[in-house]
């Protein structure tokens, strides 16, 4: 079956780069996606890349995406406090139609 | 800029009381999505909707879950006799239509739910 893996906690100082590593299983995985949640508030969409790209950029975000391991990162650059949140890895399968989501990394920023 | 909106923000029940948790999806949206996420776990699938039929459910989605599009905007996740492991957080989605980046889900605010 799917299944989507991601660090549980990961804690960066203020000004640092922050990267995010998610790890899925299934190859059909069409789109990846990455997915904010800040404390009691809902799931914000950060990015996506689609299977056939390496990587993606976005302002302070880079996607990375290694098919061959099924390996997925997230780098933040300049990480502020604000980017204190559970970031989701995604896996989107056509077959599926639905999204299966990873456990989630908790990011602490330091002030 | 368009957002899918849920309502109400947290509920709270009684076990076997039924629930019915409201959404409304980007206007121009197809598909439709509910999932849910218990405290401190994964966020699972329930079921995916379209052209005013399931288009697929999960394990979870029993007999104790239905969805409907009752008009053109809401689109509403009932559960009839709620269950004390029915507490969760329960987001409503929407996408346009698969192919063509449409997969891209749009995701509410969330409605907490607590069954006492």
């Amino acid at each position: 079956g799917e299944d989507v893996e991601q660090s549980l906690f990961l804690s960066v100082r203020e000004g640092d780069s922050s990267v995010i590593n998610c790890t899925y299983t299934d190859s059909s995985s069409t789109y990846l996606y990455w997915y904010k949640q800040e404390p009691g508030a809902g799931l914000q969409l950060l990015t996506y890349i689609f299977s056939n790209m390496d990587m993606k950029q976005d302002q302070r975000l880079t996607v990375l995406l290694n098919k061959k391991d099924k390996h997925l990162s997230l780098r933040i650059a300049d990480t502020q406090t604000g980017d204190s949140a559970i970031y989701f890895c995604a896996e989107y399968q056509t077959g599926a139609n639905n999204l299966f989501f990873g456990t989630g990394t908790r990011l602490t920023v330091i002030p | 800029e368009p957002e899918v909106t849920q309502t109400p923000s947290h509920q709270v029940t009684q076990m076997g009381q039924e629930v019915i948790l409201r959404c409304v999806p980007i206007s121009n949206h197809l598909y439709f999505y509910w999932y849910r996420q218990i405290l401190g776990q994964k966020v699972e699938f329930l079921v995916s909707f379209y052209n005013n039929e399931i288009s697929e459910k999960s394990e979870i989605f029993d007999d104790q879950f239905s969805v409907e599009r009752p008009d053109g905007s809401n689109f509403t996740l009932k559960i009839r006799s709620t269950k004390l492991e029915d507490s969760a957080m329960y987001f409503c989605a929407s996408s346009e239509e698969p192919g063509l980046a449409g997969e891209t889900q749009y995701f509410g605010p969330g409605t907490r739910l607590l069954v006492l």
